[in-house]
């Protein structure tokens, strides 16, 4: 089975604080991504990656850097956290193999909260 | 541009049929995907369709019609840790960057009753 780790499912940090989400998969997937999930809102895309050291902006990558230097992590970073990004945050991984192309196995999120 | 609609929630009685419809509009179609996803929980795949028809799988059953633009989720024999939401996800390519994108609905939100 695919597995998908987050290093936290809760956190807590204050405003301007810099925020690390790690992600790790275990099944040599070239693609990962990060979203936040917001209720009303659905799953938004921030940044992807299809190979190490390759990112690529989502829909809402402003607030947010990606560091990508083994294929298995992808970190998430947030340089001065802002309590507009309280919210919950998916990693995602998929092959590029078979027609499961591009479904995505997701870690089990972590949720911030920014005071 | 790039739009998902589904209902925000259902309710359906335990042993029940549910329906959960998904509309779109995009160019660049290359697939649907349902996903489930439980309170405080990371989604997880249901399904995927590319073609039109019906892809059935235990329970769970999947529809697509690319020239409508429609896909619908459906659930039989409802049990309650079935109640869940459950988010359409359509992968297209994206005019801007050439590259293919999944793009996510917001989610229905089912709740299963006894």
């Amino acid at each position: 089975d695919v597995k998908v780790t987050q290093s936290s499912r809760y956190l807590v940090k204050r405003t301007g604080e810099k925020v690390f989400l790690e992600c790790v998969q275990d099944m040599d997937h070239e693609n990962m991504f990060w979203y936040r999930q917001d209720p009303g809102l659905g799953l938004r895309l921030i940044y992807f990656s299809y190979d190490v050291k390759m990112k690529e902006k989502g829909d809402i990558p402003e607030g947010y850097s990606v560091s990508r230097e083994k294929k298995e992590r992808f970190s998430l970073i947030l340089e001065s956290a802002s309590t507009n990004q309280t919210s919950m945050y998916l990693c995602a991984s998929t092959d590029n193999r078979g027609r499961s192309q591009e479904t995505q196995y997701f870690g089990p999120g972590t949720r911030l909260l920014v005071l | 541009g790039q739009n998902i609609d589904q209902p925000t929630e259902m309710t359906a009685t335990e042993g029940a049929i549910v329906q959960i419809n998904c509309t779109y509009q995009t160019s660049g179609f290359n697939g649907l995907f349902w996903y489930q996803q439980h309170a405080g929980e990371a989604p997880t795949f249901l399904s995927y369709n590319v073609l039109d028809g019906l892809e059935e799988k235990g329970r769970f059953s999947s529809f697509l019609s690319r020239s409508k633009g429609y896909s619908y989720l459906l659930l039989k024999e409802l049990q309650m840790k079935d109640s869940a939401s459950y988010l359409c996800a359509v992968r297209a390519l994206s005019v801007h960057t050439g590259d293919f994108k999944t793009i996510f609905g917001a989610g229905t939100r089912l709740f299963v009753k006894a």
